[in-house]
């Protein structure tokens, strides 16, 4: 199974900051991934796909990159409801799926 | 607007079942599949199955095959998740979510909190 490594595990920061979360996995997914936001108490809430591919209605101070095992979700300018967890999915050649462990944003 | 209503929160006993519903409305339920993941509190999201709404084949993550079955009502475009054998590590917030075109997840139900205690 494809295993997905998220860093950090947990990430301190303030309003107006610029932060990256990395997404790695065991082997390449062909840009076969996604990125969520769940905040506590409620579902996930999916904002990338495909990578790179904003999710209708996401803010644009979003974005993803990367490619073959190596990938990234960017926050531009951070704002006081992006504090949450992040999880990254991947779906290539599924079953199975799988999550990344998680990283919560915190407000530094 | 596509949407998943699950069934309310449920207490069980070990050893007992559970059975989980999922009500989606607003987009055609034959066109697309259901995914079930768990959260166990404190804890990261976990796939457990995928069912078609179309023909109802499913796919389950190897930990789950043998305690869990995925259905669909398409008359009520309704699917359902059942847990067997239910141990106290199974105390979770299930999850079901539409999967779109190769396999993201949106979007998804409001999440049935399940409690295995004796």
């Amino acid at each position: 199974d494809i295993q997905l490594t998220q860093s950090p595990s947990s990430l301190s920061a303030s309003v107006g900051d610029r932060i990256t979360i990395t997404c790695r996995a065991s082997q390449d997914i062909r840009n076969s991934l996604a990125w969520y936001q769940q905040k506590p108490g409620k579902a996930p809430n999916l904002l990338l796909y495909a990578a790179s591919r904003l999710e209708s209605g996401v803010p644009s101070r979003f974005s993803g990159s990367g490619s073959g095992t190596d990938y990234t979700l960017t926050i531009s300018s951070l704002q006081p409801e992006d504090f949450a967890t992040y999880y990254c999915q991947q779906y290539f050649n599924p079953p199975p799926y799988t999550f990344g462990q998680g990283t919560r944003l915190e407000i530094k | 607007q596509a949407q998943l209503v699950q069934s309310g929160a449920e207490v069980k006993k070990p050893g007992a079942s559970v059975k989980v519903s999922c009500k989606a409305s607003g987009y055609m339920f034959t066109t697309y599949a259901i995914t079930w993941v768990r959260q166990a509190p404190g804890h990261g999201l976990e796939w457990m199955a995928r069912i078609s709404g179309y023909n109802g084949n499913a796919n389950y993550a190897q930990k789950f095959q043998d305690r869990v079955t995925l259905t669909i009502d398409t008359s009520t475009t309704t699917a359902y998740m059942e847990l067997r054998s239910l141990r106290s590590d199974d105390t979770a917030v299930y999850y079901c979510a539409r999967a779109q075109g190769s396999g993201w997840f949106d979007p998804w139900g409001q999440g049935t909190l399940v409690t295995v205690s004796s």
